[in-house]
């Protein structure tokens, strides 16, 4: 079974739309991180946001939104009138504390088409 | 700062050649790791160093060795390649202390094995 689950493949959307990714991950751990990134066209990954298990306040930056519930395992990002420079590659990934923090996992990943 | 660098940036190269991805890093990082990505399977670690002098295996060790030369490098190491490993290589360094911190990552390498 995934450890992380970005079941969007690819998402397409008309600038200025609002935009949803979907990030649900399974641990054991009750101390975990959850972590996003981009990585745009020119395919560098790009560090977005962190998370730890015991702070579920929802995270604003800018158009950029994160929600995390444990209670369903999730930790779902929005983007807010998306543009044409949020067309990306976005990942969701996990760090435990049963692996001492010292990898992350990632899920496979959502392909975000922002058309003018 | 240059962060995390790579090198080459491409490669080309035929079955049952070797060759060695090089990776640095100057943020002062205890662990690296080496990923590859691949359509549609997300990152998937190949092998990770979490502080100098130690080396683990990651999903994917099979067909590469690493070398955590010293705190700045960490190298990959393609003995005999297959074109089931072309893909595109990713190096990354993060500072170690529980979960606090991020991993930054290199600008790839797309190796081509024909």
């Amino acid at each position: 079974a995934q450890k992380v689950t970005q079941a969007q493949t690819e998402i397409s959307v008309v600038e200025k739309e609002d935009v949803t990714l979907d990030c649900v991950y399974e641990t054991r751990d009750t101390t975990y991180y959850l972590f996003w990134y981009k990585q745009p066209p020119s395919g560098e990954l790009v560090f977005l946001i962190r998370r730890n298990s015991f702070d579920e306040q929802n995270e604003i930056s800018g158009r950029y939104s994160w929600n995390f519930q444990k209670s369903t395992s999730s930790f779902n990002f929005t983007i807010t009138a998306s543009q044409v420079v949020d067309s990306a590659v976005y990942f969701c990934a996990l760090s435990e504390a049963g692996s001492g923090y010292s990898t992350l996992t990632f899920g496979k990943g959502t392909m975000l088409l922002v058309s003018p | 700062n240059a962060g995390v660098t790579q090198t080459p940036k491409f490669q080309v190269l035929k079955t049952g050649q070797s060759m060695t991805l090089q990776c640095a890093q100057d943020m002062n990082h205890n662990s690296m790791y080496w990923y590859r990505q691949d359509p549609g399977m997300g990152l998937r670690l190949i092998y990770y160093s979490a502080s100098e002098g130690t080396t683990d295996k990651g999903e994917v060790p099979n067909g590469y060795n690493v070398s955590r030369l010293n705190k700045r490098e960490f190298s990959l190491r393609l003995e005999s390649a297959a074109p089931s490993q072309t893909s595109v290589y990713f190096c990354a360094s993060r500072l170690q202390d529980r979960g606090l911190y991020e991993q930054y990552f290199g600008p790839g390498t797309r190796l081509t094995v024909t």
